[in-house]
C-alpha cells in the first residue's frame, strides 16, 4: 500500500523559513516523480513544485519560485520542501503527491498524503 | 501559465441524478486533463486521467471526455458518497494548474 507521510508543518512568523518532509513507502520511490500541492484554508488546490525521479528536472509555480526549493533523497525515500521568506499567503495545508507515471513527470498525482499544516503569522 | 476554468462553481443535485461538470483550458492541452474528488477534511483522490481514463478502483459511474480546451466529467446515477468537491487539473505543462473546483451538494 502506498503511503505518504508529511511532517514539518508549524506556526512560523513572516520572513522565516521552514522545511517540510515527506516519507514514502509501498512503492519504488526512486522511480517516480513527486510533487507538492497546497491548499489554503477554505480554498482550492494549488500545485507548487515538482521533481523528476533523478532530480533532473524541477519546476515551480510562479508564486513560490525563488523562495521555495524542492529536493529528494531516494536512498531515504524522502521528499523535501525548503520554504524561505514565508508570507501570510503561504498559509496552507501542504500535500506530498506521487506522480502517476514512472520515470518522467506527468503532472498527474495518483496518491496523496494527508498533508501538513503551515501557518504564517506574527 | 495555463488557466483552468470550471463550471459551475457549485451544483445542487440529488441521488440518482446525472451530473456534468465542465472544465475549460486557456489553450489547447490535448488530452492532458485530470479530475480529482475531494471530501471535507480528506486529501484529493484521482478519478480520471488523460481526460477519459478511469483510475483503478473508481466506480464506472464516473467518466470523462474531451480534448483540446474543453472537457467534461460525468457522474451517472449520483450516489450519496459522491457529494464532494471536484477539481480538474492540466498536466500538459508546468505549472500544472487546477481549476477552482466545483462543489457538488
Amino acid at each position: 500500500e502506498v503511503q505518504l507521510v508529511e511532517s514539518g508543518g508549524a506556526l512560523v512568523q513572516p520572513g522565516r523559513s521552514l522545511r517540510l518532509s515527506c516519507v514514502a513507502s509501498g512503492f519504488s520511490f526512486g522511480d517516480y516523480a513527486m510533487h507538492w500541492v497546497r491548499q489554503a484554508p477554505g480554498k482550492g488546490l494549488e500545485w507548487i513544485a515538482g521533481i523528476t525521479w533523478k532530480s533532473g528536472s524541477i519546476d515551480y509555480a510562479d508564486s513560490v519560485k525563488g523562495r521555495f526549493s524542492i529536493s529528494r533523497d531516494n536512498a531515504k525515500n524522502s521528499l523535501f520542501l525548503q520554504m524561505n521568506s514565508l508570507r501570510s499567503e503561504d498559509t496552507a495545508l501542504y500535500y506530498c503527491v506521487k506522480d502517476r507515471s514512472p520515470s518522467y513527470s506527468s503532472g498527474c498525482g495518483d496518491h496523496w498524503g494527508q498533508g501538513t499544516l503551515v501557518t504564517v503569522s506574527s | 501559465d495555463i488557466q483552468m476554468t470550471q463550471s459551475p462553481s457549485s451544483l445542487s443535485a440529488s441521488v440518482g441524478d446525472r451530473v456534468t461538470i465542465t472544465c475549460r483550458a486557456s489553450q489547447s492541452i490535448n488530452n492532458y486533463l485530470n479530475w480529482y474528488q475531494q471530501k471535507p477534511g480528506k486529501a484529493p483522490k484521482l478519478l480520471i486521467y488523460s481526460a477519459s481514463s478511469v483510475q483503478r478502483g473508481v466506480p464506472s459511474r464516473f467518466s470523462g471526455s474531451g480534448s483540446g480546451t474543453e472537457f467534461t466529467l460525468i457522474i451517472t446515477s449520483l450516489q450519496p458518497e459522491d457529494f464532494a468537491t471536484y477539481y480538474c487539473q492540466q498536466s500538459y505543462s508546468a505549472p500544472f494548474t487546477f481549476g477552482q473546483g466545483t462543489n457538488l451538494e
